[in-house]
């Protein structure tokens, strides 16, 4: 079974420049999560999907961050413009439902200059 | 407000020492699942262990094993003869129910475990 695939790997970009990122999850989990992991901290939860719906975006900035999940399946997570402490991992996870463990991909490393 | 403590930043261990890495969590919530992540090098989070808050029973899985008590709201993870693979960041999640049904999950700050050779 293939795991959540999330591209690109690495970025850098600089202050005020947009980026977007890619998460593809495990088939048929039906929640997705993205976190922003900040060097030396533990995974903060930006924002949560049931499906194509969002049910809670509480820790977004949403200012400047935004996300979607269309038709149930892949997500993005953009960033317009970018700030230097917006430098972090993102982190996309899926689960099967709600409470269920998640499942991570590798995650995305950025850096804004 | 839920809360995970995990108050050992760094421990550091010879291979085939015994180590527990210590977890403390704070709910309002009855319903709720605790969860150990091992995040390597690599930098993956690895699912190791999920729990709800209605099974106390401790679990073993080969050299890790989890000692869940409600009584003092914690949830510790022991790893038996440590080996140098085991050498990684390793976090305590909590997620309970909110009111709009939705769950809310929390990480700790992680506990970084060094297995030397």
């Amino acid at each position: 079974e293939a795991g959540v695939a999330q591209s690109p790997r690495y970025k850098i970009i600089e202050k005020r420049q947009s980026v977007a990122f890619w998460c593809n999850p495990i088939s048929g989990h039906a929640t997705l999560y993205w976190y922003q992991q900040i060097l030396g901290q533990g995974p903060k939860l930006l924002i949560q999907f049931q499906n194509n719906g969002v049910v809670d975006d509480s820790q977004l900035p949403k200012d400047r961050f935004s996300a979607e999940r269309l038709k149930g399946v892949d997500s993005t997570l953009k960033i317009q413009p970018a700030k230097l402490e917006d430098s972090a991992v993102y982190l996309c996870a899926s689960s099967l439902s709600r409470g269920h463990e998640q499942y991570f991909g590798p995650g995305t490393r950025l850096t804004v200059t | 407000a839920q809360k995970v403590t995990q108050a050992q930043t760094e421990i550091s261990v010879v291979e085939k020492e015994d180590v527990t890495l210590d977890c403390v969590y704070e709910t309002r919530d009855t319903t709720y699942y605790l969860f150990w992540y091992k995040q390597p090098p690599s930098g993956e989070l690895v699912f190791l262990i999920r729990r709800n808050s209605f099974d106390e029973q401790n679990e073993i899985s080969g050299r890790y094993s989890w000692n869940f008590q409600k009584s003092t709201s914690s949830f510790n993870f022991t790893i038996t003869a440590s080996q140098v693979v085991d050498s990684a960041v390793y976090f305590c999640a909590l997620s309970e129910s909110s009111t709009s049904g939705t769950y809310k999950y929390i990480f700790g700050t992680g506990t970084r475990l060094k297995v030397l050779a």
